[in-house]
């Protein structure tokens, strides 16, 4: 079956302009999950959404947003973008609970400049 | 802090030698996990162990945990070039808890 699919692959913005990032979990996953991954900090939760409802929130500003649709994709929104928001971003859905198995997309490596 | 911590942060071996990461944390646990990233792609799920689990195997694969010194070990025997990648523990608090990872140790395997 086909795995998790995050698009776009690569993104290049400008400072202040906002970005979405879309995640299609695979089939039959409820839970989706939004990591940021950057060189000093690691991975670093964002959000889970499990049947179209935040269900856990990382510690980052009200600017990274995010929502589940009826069918599980997940769409990710960073607004007003600075520097320090160049990262891979990774989402990941879950069969089960969050402390199950998760399975990772490619990421989206997204650059501020 | 809820974050793994592994030990050491780089590792360099020769293929056919055997590989062993730690991670160590600070808070009880529901089960511990570890990772693999291969440059700048996305994490594979490697090994899953609940917190009333001492040791589980999956091919060239060895995890045990010690609750009581609140540490993790994860060998892998008999390493190939392929092997090479970045190792992640993550951590489960229990329900409604996210999934916390570690930094992160780099594996390089020599042909």
């Amino acid at each position: 079956k086909a795995g998790v699919t995050q698009t776009p692959r690569y993104l290049i913005k400008t400072r202040g302009q906002q970005v979405t990032l879309s995640c299609s979990p695979i089939s039959g996953h409820r839970s989706v999950s939004w990591y940021q991954q950057t060189p000093g900090q690691g991975l670093q939760f964002l959000f889970e959404y499990f049947s179209e409802t935040q269900r856990n929130k990382g510690n980052f500003p009200g600017r990274f947003s995010g929502r589940q649709f009826s069918n599980s994709r997940s769409e990710m929104n960073v607004s007003t973008l600075e520097l320090g928001d160049s990262a891979l971003y990774l989402c990941a859905s879950n069969l089960g609970p969050l402390g199950t198995e998760a399975f990772f997309g490619q990421g989206t490596r997204l650059t501020v400049v | 802090s809820q974050q793994g911590e592994e030990d050491p942060q780089a590792l360099s071996i020769q293929e056919g030698e055997n590989a062993t990461m730690n991670c160590s944390y600070k808070t009880s646990i529901n089960n511990l996990q570890w990772y693999r990233q291969n440059s700048g792609r996305g994490l594979v799920h490697l090994i899953l162990i609940r917190s009333n689990e001492r040791e589980k195997h999956s091919g060239r694969l060895r995890v045990t945990l010690d609750t009581s010194k609140k540490s993790s070990s994860l060998l892998i025997t008999a390493s190939r070039a392929a092997d090479t990648a970045s190792y992640f523990c993550a951590l489960y608090t229990g329900a409604n808890s996210k999934l916390t990872f570690g930094k992160g140790i780099t594996l390089s395997v020599r042909p």
